[in-house]
């Protein structure tokens, strides 16, 4: 059974960068139809997609938030990640990563199963 | 972008009481893919629908899913202790723009 887990840096002063990263163990990143996908929840609040890469490397991010945030995939570390930019306390929040079924054909990409696989999250604070 | 409205925001039931739990979306869900997720504080979602009506793998039969278009619907026909949670649900038709709803907490009366 896939398991996902996050790994982040706790604690941010703002305008500093965001780094998380999404291990992923027993089973391939690169293997089956999947994408690799990003989540948050601010304290109190409720669930708010970042954006998603599949394992060919295209991404589809969240355009309310900007495109401030990066997502990249590392197959050799069977691992993906998440980096965002110059963070403010509104960034304060876990971020979980998640894996759900799609798959890219023809230069386009299909999602066609939701997020079954979540990590237990990461929680970054900002705060000066 | 598709947004999804929860009703009612907190609904207050006994263990055992059936649970009826609203999802609108301001425009049709393509495919009808719409999930179902439960979050228990401090732990990630779960997934317990897709595709709207689908139960997900290893999900009690006590939670189903029904709907189509704009208008879903989540029941827990008896309210078991371990479902007193918050529920979301999520939309994956547009696949360039996730969205979630606000969330449903189901908590005890």
């Amino acid at each position: 059974q896939v398991q996902l887990q996050e790994s982040g840096p706790g604690l941010l002063k703002p305008s500093q960068t965001l780094s998380v990263t999404c291990t992923v163990s027993d089973d391939s990143i690169s293997s089956g139809s999947y994408y690799w996908t990003w989540i948050r929840q601010q304290p109190g609040k409720g669930l708010e997609w970042i954006g998603y890469i599949f394992n060919s490397g295209s991404t589809y991010y969240n355009l309310s938030l900007k495109s401030l945030f990066t997502i990249s995939i590392d197959t050799s570390m069977n691992q993906f990640s998440l980096k965002l930019s110059s963070v403010t306390a509104a960034d304060t929040a876990v971020y979980y990563c998640a894996r759900g079924g799609g798959y890219c054909s023809g230069g386009s990409c299909y999602v066609y199963y939701p997020m079954d696989v979540w990590g237990q999250g990461t929680t970054v604070t900002v705060s000066s | 972008e598709i947004v999804l409205t929860q009703s009612p925001g907190t609904l207050s039931l006994s263990p055992g009481e059936r649970a009826t739990l609203s999802c609108r979306a301001s425009q049709s869900v393509s495919r009808n893919y719409l999930a179902w997720y439960q979050q228990i504080p401090g732990q990630a979602p779960r997934l317990l629908i897709y595709g709207a009506s689908s139960r997900a793998t290893g999900i009690p039969d006590r939670f189903s899913g029904s709907g189509s278009g704009t208008d879903f619907t989540l029941t827990i026909s008896r309210l078991e202790p371990e479902d007193f949670a918050v529920y979301y649900c999520q939309q994956y038709g547009d696949s360039r723009r996730f969205t979630f709803g606000p969330g449903t907490k189901v908590d005890i009366k």
